[in-house]
């Protein structure tokens, strides 16, 4: 069974800094792994896509490494703004049915200030 | 505007009682998915469907039904027999597919009167 830890499961940090957020999980037999943004009593949002085969993704300001073998990702933040806050999910998919199932960890709750 | 709607935001159940949420997409995607998120917990999947009149049960299926008549909806039914019903509900979909996105929809949230 999949099990997802994400370290660590808060972090606040001053506006400008760039951070790293931690995904490990227990089984690397994965096709793909998504970061997703959550705020506050919404939907997921979905932020970066990594298939199994590369070893990064970069969307703007946000850079997401994978690294399937250790069972390992990571998800950097540059140059972080108030409106970064948010909890952070990461979610290694896996083989259902012919189709993607993902497996959650709890997240990494970010607050950024002023 | 594409997206994912759910309804209503707020569901209030009484004992004993079948309550239907609302799931409908409007990207044309295939596979459509339902999960649980409790307080200190990961998203956990209930029911998923990769295709019209077809879907499989998740990790935590009891105490829960879907169905899947149409392409853009995917209604799921908390049973009676849910007996600890009280979380946000989530839905997503995606295109068919080991390496597809999954998008998720707004979520309702479920309290027990």
């Amino acid at each position: 069974k999949q099990e997802v830890t994400q370290i660590p499961a808060a972090l606040s940090v001053p506006e400008g800094e760039n951070l790293v957020l931690n995904c490990s999980f227990t089984d690397s037999a994965i096709y793909n792994l998504q970061w997703f943004r959550q705020d506050p009593g919404k939907g997921l949002t979905s932020l970066l896509l990594i298939q199994s085969s590369q070893r990064e993704q970069t969307s703007g300001r946000l850079n997401a490494s994978l690294d399937k073998s250790s069972g390992r990702s990571t998800l950097y933040i540059a140059a972080s703004q108030p409106g970064d806050s948010a909890t952070y999910l990461c979610a290694p998919g896996a083989l259902m049915g012919g189709g993607n199932k993902l497996t959650f960890g709890t997240g990494t709750q970010l607050k950024v200030e002023l | 505007d594409g997206g994912i709607t759910q309804s209503p935001k707020y569901l209030f159940r009484k004992e004993g009682q079948n309550v239907t949420l609302s799931c409908e997409q409007n990207l044309n995607h295939d596979a459509m998915y339902w999960y649980r998120q409790d307080p200190g917990q990961g998203l956990r999947l209930i029911y998923y469907s990769q295709i019209v009149n077809d879907f499989q049960k998740g990790d935590i299926a009891e105490g829960y039904s879907v169905s899947r008549e149409k392409k853009e909806s995917f209604p799921l039914t908390v049973t009676s027999a849910q007996k600890n019903p009280t979380a946000f509900y989530l839905c997503a979909s995606s295109m068919s597919g080991l390496v597809a996105t999954q998008y998720f929809g707004p979520g309702t949230r479920l309290l027990v009167l």
